[in-house]
């Protein structure tokens, strides 16, 4: 059983779509990270939510901690979005899905 | 600053031999993570430390692989032996006060066992 489940899995979108990728954990958690992996390998957090939502940019995550679901947005994308995006929680443990690989095609 | 430093960035190495790969967390920091990528089994948390005391290494696989900090601006993490099953990507983090706070990603090393 995956402590922490991302949909979809794969997605692909015309630039300038919004895209939304979805995360939802079954452990009681003390944050959620949304990661961006590259395709060069390197991993930059994007955002850390304990509660309600944040914004940076073109991004929106929010997080909804009675349902244990999370969300990132992605408004007007472009190919530079192209990555794969990880949702990760801390709760006793860290915990990890298995990443969303999003393709913006242009 | 310079960021997460780790090195070396690639390293490719016969079953057998002792791999030590090493990371410099941003000065300040008082949190540092390694971590392992796999395609198989994604990101897991090996290991953190809290101003270099290590906290919670219940995710190193096994006795095989141990992790040392130190001081505050320098990490190890060695396999001996290594293993092909050990290829991986070892990335290493650092976040400035708490374990649930933003974490800074370092670059990774590319392990190949052989």
């Amino acid at each position: 059983k995956n402590e922490v489940e991302q949909s979809p899995q794969n997605l692909t979108a015309q630039e300038g779509e919004f895209i939304t990728i979805n995360c939802s954990y079954s452990v009681g958690i003390s944050a959620l990270h949304w990661l961006q992996q590259h395709p060069g390998g390197g991993i930059v957090s994007l955002f850390m939510l304990s509660s309600g939502k944040k914004k940076h940019g073109r991004l929106i995550a929010t997080i909804n901690i009675q349902e244990k679901h999370s969300s990132l947005h992605i408004t007007a994308s472009h190919p530079r979005d192209s990555a794969v995006y990880i949702c990760a929680v801390v709760g006793n443990q860290f915990y990890f899905g298995t990443g969303t690989s999003l393709t913006v095609i242009p | 600053d310079a960021g997460v430093i780790q090195s070396p960035r690639h390293e490719v190495t016969e079953m057998g031999q002792e791999v030590t790969l090493r990371c410099k967390p941003i000065s300040g920091h008082d949190y540092l993570f390694w971590y392992r990528q796999t395609m198989m089994r994604g990101l897991e948390l090996l290991i953190y430390f809290n101003n270099n005391v290590p906290i919670d290494d219940s995710g190193m696989p096994e006795d095989r692989f141990s992790a040392k900090m130190p001081n505050a601006s320098f990490s190890t993490l060695k396999i001996q032996p290594s293993e092909p099953r050990d290829s991986a990507v070892y990335f290493c983090a650092s976040s400035r006060t708490a374990r649930r706070e933003t974490q800074y990603f370092g670059p990774g090393t590319r392990l190949l066992v052989l």
